[in-house]
């Protein structure tokens, strides 16, 4: 089992629906990070979370410690929002330890 | 914000040939550095921690004689693939941690498509 375990694997939505990735860890962590990447290769940092909830535009992004749970949420999704999005966990010093990551397609 | 960057973007080389990739943190120092490989379809896996002024970490698996690390200095790590081989092709990312132990944010670079022929 991995450490770090997201769903869905793929998803696919019509533009303007409210999107929800997960992602469930079973290690001990310092922070999670939700990233993107587009199909470049090229990666972004969405967010770094470590309790709480956190918005930035349309993404919404919340943990839970005591469940090892996380939840990406991008509201009135877009066409641009297609990418692969990556959990990835923070464990000793600032190494990560990632998820598969979701692909995402929106239609227009 | 801060920025990462890595060159080159592209390199196709032959086998047996050696392959230099740099990562370069460009508004802020990073003492640690991260390597990392990504296969089609895969998750990115951590291959190395490069130190400035130290020996890198390798991960279980990875061989330190193939892929040399030097962090020369506070803004700069290079990643050489020694005598590449077909099987190294990969997307090759650092990162770089703002400050390190958790308390800040991680910076990536666009990334480095090997392909060995």
């Amino acid at each position: 089992k991995n450490e770090v375990e997201q769903s869905p694997q793929n998803l696919t939505a019509q533009e303007g629906e409210f999107i929800t990735i997960n992602c469930s860890y079973s290690v001990g962590i310092s922070a999670l990070h939700w990233l993107q990447q587009h199909p470049g290769g090229g990666i972004v940092s969405l967010f770094m979370l470590s309790s709480g909830k956190k918005k930035h535009g349309r993404l919404i992004a919340t943990i839970n410690i005591q469940e090892k749970h996380s939840s990406l949420h991008i509201t009135a999704s877009h066409p641009r929002d297609s990418a692969v999005y990556i959990c990835a966990v923070q464990t000793s010093g600032s190494r990560l330890t990632f998820g598969e990551g979701t692909q995402l397609t929106v239609n227009p | 914000g801060a920025v990462v960057s890595q060159h080159p973007s592209r390199v196709i080389c032959k086998s047996g040939t050696s392959v230099k990739i740099e990562c370069r943190s460009l508004d802020f120092q990073a003492t640690t550095m991260f390597w990392y490989r990504q296969f089609p379809k895969q998750s990115l896996m951590l291959m190395a921690t490069s130190n400035e002024g130290s020996k890198a970490t390798y991960e279980q698996g990875v061989e330190k004689d193939k892929f040399l690390i030097n962090h020369a200095s506070l803004t700069l790590s290079t990643l050489t693939v020694t005598s590449a081989h077909p099987e190294d092709s990969s997307f090759y990312i650092c990162s770089a941690p703002l400050r390190l132990g958790g308390r800040g944010e991680q910076y990536f670079g666009p990334g480095t498509r090997l392909t060995v022929t």
